[in-house]
């Protein structure tokens, strides 16, 4: 079965300075990896995906992630975080084989500060 | 404007009173799947539907009802609802059946059972 983990529930950043959200995955293949953003009272929007390819993935609003299939992982970053980034973030899994199942982990809340 | 929608936002109701929360899409998406949120639980999945007349459980399924009898909707039923199904419910849609396919979410209904 697919899981996906996000070690951290809540994280704090000063605006200006960079930014990384961690995402492990298990999956028995290599899986179709997703991040989503949620603002406050929204519903969810895709920052990026990863199927195959080149591991270093680009996003919207600056965003990028890295697949690392030796760690399990699909870390997201930014270099410079704005307040407009506070939001709840998901990492996500699709599966190749039970295409409907979908897993999402449980969240990271990223609060900037001034 | 390519949207999903769910009627109604907020809905307040008692233990036992059966109800339906509506979920349409106008992007002629093949996939459609509901979610419910709660804190620190991250998203999970209720039911999902591959295309018209196909629907599967997915990890949280118990006191839940769906279908799909047009390809635009689907419809998520509590026959008769409980305290525990108190939560934040998202639909989702995405263009093709593969786990590579974005998903995109409707606004959110927040649901309360007294």
């Amino acid at each position: 079965a697919q899981s996906v983990t996000q070690p951290d529930i809540h994280i704090t950043v000063s605006e200006g300075a960079s930014l990384e959200l961690r995402c492990n995955y298990s999956y028995g293949a290599t899986p179709y990896l997703f991040w989503y953003v949620q603002s406050p009272g929204q519903g969810l929007q895709l920052l990026l995906k990863y199927f195959s390819g080149d591991t270093l993935v680009q996003g919207i609003k600056g965003f990028e992630a890295e697949f690392k299939r030796s760690q399990s992982s699909f870390n997201l970053r930014k270099p410079s975080v704005h307040w407009s980034d506070a939001a709840e973030y998901f990492c996500a899994v699709g599966a190749g084989t039970n295409a409907g199942k979908s897993t999402f982990g449980d969240g990271t809340t990223l609060t900037v500060k001034p | 404007e390519a949207q999903v929608t769910q009627n109604p936002r907020y809905l307040i109701t008692v233990t036992g009173k059966k109800l339906t929360v509506t979920c349409s899409q106008n992007m002629n998406h093949e996939y459609m799947s509901w979610y419910r949120q709660d804190p620190g639980l991250g998203l999970r999945q209720i039911y999902y539907s591959m295309n018209v007349e196909v629907t599967d459980k997915g990890d949280v399924p118990e006191g839940y009802k769906v279908s799909r009898k047009e390809k635009r909707n689907f419809p998520l039923i509590l026959e008769s609802p409980s305290p525990n199904q108190t939560s934040l419910y998202f639909c989702a849609s995405a263009l093709g059946t593969s786990g590579n396919n974005e998903q995109f979410f409707g606004p959110g209904t927040r649901l309360t059972v007294l």
